[in-house]
């Protein structure tokens, strides 16, 4: 069962990139990873999700190398109202492998003016 | 991406009393659909899965009995809290999977107030 470690928080000055690190030492074969974002009160929002190498969209992009052991979200000149909580999940999706995960603590980024 | 409506987003109730809370996925069929809750500046912990057309499957110190879960259609999943207690004040979330997308998207999430 994949578990899944992140900073606690994390601090960023407005316009800066941010790149939250999440480390998964037991992801299984299948297993894709999901980044999602979460503002007081409301559900995750997807942000990215990828397998291997790297991953871009319009919003944020994910690193993942070789053995797959951690994932790396890029998150392009911040501002204040990406402050948010920030969790990186994985699981084997086609399955629905996602019961089988837990979500950890999350990184808060805090965005600084 | 796809759109998870949860309803309703805030509800309080009298102590006794059951609250039903609907998951509903409004662009794709979801045989697979999941309830969590969490606590204030705490994470997600997952209750329970709920299949379409089977009993759903509790995680562990989960009471099936006081949430009963309810997923009759590859569109809705129910979750009833029943004869709620103060204690039982939470935010509640779903999540449904997209097995056509690959993703797995949540509802905005309902806000219980056990008095």
């Amino acid at each position: 069962l994949a578990k899944t470690t992140q900073p606690i928080s994390m601090d960023s000055y407005e316009g800066q990139e941010v790149n939250i690190t999440c480390s998964h030492n037991n992801i299984a074969t299948n297993d894709y990873i999901t980044w999602y974002q979460q503002f007081p009160s409301q559900g995750p929002r997807f942000i990215i999700q990828g397998y291997k190498t790297k991953v871009t969209n319009e919003v944020a992009s994910l690193f993942i190398p070789a053995d797959r052991k951690s994932s790396t979200l890029s998150l392009p000149r911040v501002s204040l109202s990406d402050t948010a909580v920030y969790y990186c999940l994985v699981g084997d999706i086609p399955s629905g492998g996602y019961q089988k995960v837990t979500f950890g603590t999350g990184t808060k980024l805090q965005v600084i003016p | 991406g796809a759109v998870v409506s949860q309803h309703p987003s805030r509800v309080i109730c009298k102590s006794g009393t059951s609250v039903k809370i609907e998951c509903r996925s409004l662009d794709f069929q979801a045989t697979t659909m999941f309830w969590y809750r969490q606590f204030p500046k705490q994470s997600l912990m997952l209750m329970a899965t709920s299949n379409e057309g089977s009993k759903a499957t509790y995680e562990q110190g989960v009471e099936k009995d006081k949430f009963l879960i309810n997923h009759a259609s590859l569109t809705l999943s129910t979750l009833t809290v029943t004869s709620a207690h103060p204690e039982d004040s939470s935010f509640y979330i779903c999540s449904a999977l997209d097995r056509v997308d690959e993703k797995l998207f949540f509802g905005s999430g309902t806000q219980l107030s056990v008095l």
